[in-house]
């Protein structure tokens, strides 16, 4: 089973159109993020949820929007895209430190295999 | 602000060498740091976690040491194989931080 999904795989559209990426993590994390990773294979973080609330929105457009209808899953939805919007997004998990028990320790993050969006 | 860097940027060797790969970070208040590994056009796969706590974490050939007070960490690869060319990222989550900062990679050859 894949711990971290996202769909579509691949995304190819024209300027001007809004577009949705989903993701779905079946690890009962409470903690998921998008990151965008460049033409130069920076990743760089852009949102990060927690149960559902935003915690982190970093210096995105308001294009950009994401959305958490459960804490299993966060989809992003792009408004008006444009040509610099093209890039691979992954969508991550993990469990928050700050509510894993004390001795458990286990907050690695998992990636999904991300999303190359083109826009043209 | 965290920023992580990582040394070489890339790095090309023949099949059976051993190798370090370098990454820093400047904020040493860090929760914990984690190797990925990216193969082209694929997504990340995590290869060690080393707690703020811990001083190395070890699987298989890989073993990736942390040094908090000096803002380090290696990853050393022993008998590096074909199979291991890829890019690997380092990834540092701070104390007060929900998110994991990234390194640049180092993109990994090992030639048959």
């Amino acid at each position: 089973d894949t711990a971290v999904s996202q769909t579509p795989k691949y995304l190819v559209t024209q300027m001007g159109n809004d577009k949705s990426i989903k993701c779905e993590q079946n690890l009962g994390h409470d903690t998921m993020y998008w990151y965008k990773q460049d033409s130069k294979k920076f990743l760089k973080i852009m949102f990060s949820y927690n149960n559902k609330e935003l915690i982190i929105n970093e210096t995105v457009p308001n294009r950009f929007s994401p959305k958490s209808p459960d804490k299993a899953h966060l989809n992003l939805h792009i408004n008006s895209l444009e040509l610099g919007d093209s890039a691979v997004y992954f969508c991550a998990s993990s469990q928050d430190p700050g509510l894993v028990p004390r001795g458990v320790e286990n907050t690695e993050a998992f990636f999904g295999q991300g999303t190359r969006l083109t826009v043209v | 602000k965290q920023e992580v860097t990582q040394i070489p940027a890339a790095l090309s060797v023949p099949e059976g060498e051993n190798l370090v790969l370098n990454c820093s970070f400047t904020d040493s208040a860090i929760y914990n740091l984690q190797w990925f590994r990216q193969d082209p056009g694929k997504g990340l796969t995590s290869l060690l976690l080393i707690q703020s706590s811990q001083r190395e974490q070890t699987s298989g050939r890989l073993n990736a040491s942390l040094d908090k007070s000096s803002g380090r960490s290696t990853l050393y690869i022993a008998a590096s194989q074909p199979g291991d060319s890829a890019t690997y990222l380092c990834a540092v989550r701070t104390n007060y931080g929900q998110n994991f900062v990234f390194g640049p990679g180092t993109r990994l050859s090992v030639l048959p």
